[in-house]
């Protein structure tokens, strides 16, 4: 029992490239969420997807895409990736309605130059 | 809009002794859920405490505690016999809900420091 995986851990882009954060949960969980997480800042969610199929947009959703291609996997996009996206990404699920506990992967560090 | 406020950034303690941390939310709900998450040098999020809004008891988890004040919306963590391994950023949070489900809201952090 993994829990929640992220791929990469780490990453640099160059401005103006495209790349796919992926993550992956084995606990049958409903909710899947995408934060980021940068200096002096708490987490800020950037999209969350209540269920498969359906994804809405958090706090800080502009420059991001999201796919939920199964109940298992949650994909975040940059699709021009910019400075101001260096951050750390984190994944996380939860099994709402029934807990409200929200499961954390081990985050992906990108560095946009 | 919710808003969740940790007004200290940084503390430091110094190992058995006992440190609280403040946490302050705005929100119009009547039930809903909060929580403090504790995040080592490691970078991962681990859940050290969940209250639920309506329960009056205050939630503990060993030497972790809470003290939930709903009327001043105000959500502290306790920490007794603090140890080395409690130097982290712990993060307020507040659990939101909308038609298109649940995420949470956190605060900016307090750095928490144990020496020996």
């Amino acid at each position: 029992n993994a829990g929640v995986t992220q791929t990469p851990k780490f990453q640099v882009l160059k401005t103006g490239q495209s790349m796919t954060l992926q993550c992956a949960q084995d606990m049958n969980h409903n909710s899947m969420y995408w934060y980021r997480q940068d200096p002096g800042m708490g987490l800020r969610l950037i999209y969350y997807s209540a269920s498969e199929g359906t994804t809405d947009k958090g706090e800080v959703p502009n420059g991001y895409n999201v796919s939920r291609l199964n109940k298992r996997e949650f994909s975040l996009r940059l699709e021009s990736a910019a400075p101001s996206q260096t951050s750390v990404y984190f994944c996380a699920s939860s099994d709402h309605p029934f807990t409200y506990e929200q499961y954390f992967g081990p985050g992906t560090r990108l560095t946009v130059t | 809009a919710q808003t969740v406020t940790q007004s200290q950034p940084e503390m430091s303690v110094q190992e058995a002794e006992t440190v609280t941390l403040s946490c302050t939310y705005d929100t119009s709900e009547n039930n809903y859920y909060l929580f403090w998450y504790k995040q080592p040098p490691s970078r991962q999020m681990i859940l050290v405490i969940r209250q639920e809004a309506y329960k009056q008891q205050n939630a503990t988890e060993n030497r972790f505690s809470v003290n939930f004040q709903k009327a001043a919306k105000s959500f502290s963590l306790k920490i007794s016999d603090s140890q080395l391994g409690d130097t982290a950023m712990y993060f307020c949070a507040f659990m939101k809900h909308s038609q298109a489900g649940t995420a949470l809201i956190f605060g900016k952090g307090t750095t928490l420091s144990v020496s020996s």
